[in-house]
């Protein structure tokens, strides 16, 4: 059964800490692995991993994927208040033409000021 | 602006009835997704539409129903038949299946709550 695992689930942490999250799966027909940030209500989308040991970057945040050990991490430095969130973490399981994701549980990240 | 929308953001029902959300796009994404998201378990498929009148079940399609007359909308109706459908319910759309994106957008949300 195709699976993601996240982890820590929760996390706190103060603001200027640096944090990773990370994200391990086992899936049949891998074919990218997402990230998405949720705090109120919609994810939104931070990152798309398709080939290993390229990193992708926005500001603080930056991520990673290691297609051999089936795993990314997603790093957060210099933390603010604003990054306290649910971050989700999905893999695109490519059955035929279909778009389906498969998420992992979240990390629950809470930043203290 | 372009986005995705559900209605309405809190809903409250008493056991028994069925209740229908609401998802409209205009993003032009030929695919629409339902999800079910509880505490401690992420998100899960509920059902999923590549194009219009045709859709498939996902992972926890029983006690739902879905339809998918116009590209735009794609309504879940969430039957007497779901035990616990007490939830807070995800839409997401993605790009066309000529070009398949795998990254979803998604809209705000349903909170349901069944008593």
């Amino acid at each position: 059964e195709d699976k993601v695992v996240q982890s820590p689930l929760s996390l706190v942490v103060h603001e200027g800490d640096t944090v990773t999250l990370n994200c391990s799966y086992e899936v049949t027909n891998f074919r990218s692995l997402l990230w998405y940030k949720q705090e109120k209500k919609a994810p939104t989308f931070l990152f798309m991993l398709t080939s290993s040991g390229i990193e992708k970057k926005s500001g603080r945040l930056s991520s990673i994927l290691d297609k051999k050990e089936l795993f990314s991490i997603l790093n957060i430095t210099a933390t603010q208040t604003g990054d306290s969130a649910v971050y989700l973490c999905a893999v695109a399981n490519l059955g035929g033409a279909t778009n389906k994701l498969i998420f992992g549980t979240g990390t629950l990240l809470a930043v203290q000021p | 602006d372009g986005g995705i929308t559900q209605s309405p953001k809190y809903l409250f029902r008493k056991e028994g009835q069925n209740v229908t959300l609401s998802c409209e796009q205009n993003l032009n994404h030929d695919a629409m997704y339902w999800y079910r998201q509880d505490p401690g378990q992420g998100l899960r498929l509920i059902y999923y539409s590549q194009i219009v009148n045709d859709f498939q079940k996902g992972d926890i399609a029983e006690g739902y129903s879905v339809s998918r007359e116009k590209k735009e909308s794609f309504p879940l109706t969430v039957t007497s038949a779901q035990k616990n459908p007490t939830a807070f319910y995800l839409c997401a759309s993605s790009r066309h299946r000529e070009q398949p994106s795998y990254e979803q957008y998604f809209g705000p949300g349903t909170r349901l709550t069944v008593t």
